[in-house]
């Protein structure tokens, strides 16, 4: 069985702050998947990154970046000099090799970026 | 791409009463999901379609949701004898058979069950 965590629900940072959302997640199978998805108030999920289970290189995208540790089930997500559209709640999920397309979804973590 | 549509945006139904849900994938992406969710939780999978051929179900999908993909292109989800517990979110995704882990959400349909 598969599981994600995401034990911070809420987060209000001030504009410019640098905020890392935290995510584990738990998974029997060596080959899997990871994402993390934006949504914001208007709803619509939006795709921001996948890794797969054998690339632990952490990535950069202009302010956001993650930071994938195996030895920790960790996939975290940092997002620096945060900025009030950055508002939204945020998902980490995982899909591993069992079963078809199925991806599994922590419970989210709502941020709030006050001006 | 013009992206992943869902029609009706919003359903508000009685209890009881059919109601019927259409997704539109992007174009030339084989894959097809369905995803219930609820006020504070993260979406839940119900069920997947590769072309017209549904092959796997949650048991989130009970005998009253019914989903079909006749000819690999647009699906309807349709739940019979709605219950107030199936109001929530309903999320359409898609994914091309190239890059099939990444999967591109529609706008959902907000189903409301008075």
């Amino acid at each position: 069985a598969q599981k994600v965590t995401q034990a911070q629900t809420e987060i209000s940072v001030v504009e410019k702050e640098d905020v890392t959302l935290d995510c584990v997640y738990e998974t029997r199978d060596t080959t899997y998947y990871l994402f993390w998805y934006k949504q914001p108030p208007s709803g619509e999920l939006v795709f921001l990154i996948r890794r797969n289970s054998f690339d632990e290189q952490n990535e950069i995208s202009g302010r956001y970046s993650w930071n994938f540790q195996k030895s920790t089930s960790s996939f975290n997500f940092t997002i620096t000099a945060s900025q009030v559209v950055d508002s939204a709640v945020y998902f980490c999920a995982l899909r591993d090799s069992g079963g078809y397309q199925k991806v599994t979804f922590g419970i989210g973590t709502k941020l709030q970026v006050i001006p | 791409d013009t992206g992943v549509s869902q029609d009706p945006r919003h359903k508000i139904t009685k209890r009881g009463q059919n109601v019927t849900f259409r997704c539109d994938p992007i174009s030339e992406h084989n894959r097809l999901y369905w995803y219930r969710q609820t006020l504070g939780q993260g979406p839940e999978f119900l069920t997947y379609f590769q072309n017209e051929a549904q092959l796997e179900k949650s048991r989130l999908l009970s005998d009253r949701f019914s989903a079909e993909r006749p000819k690999g292109s647009f699906s309807t989800l349709e739940i019979q004898r709605t219950e107030q517990g199936d109001s929530a979110m309903y999320l359409c995704a898609s994914s091309p058979s190239t890059r099939a882990y990444e999967q591109y959400f529609g706008p959902g349909t907000r189903l409301t069950v008075t």
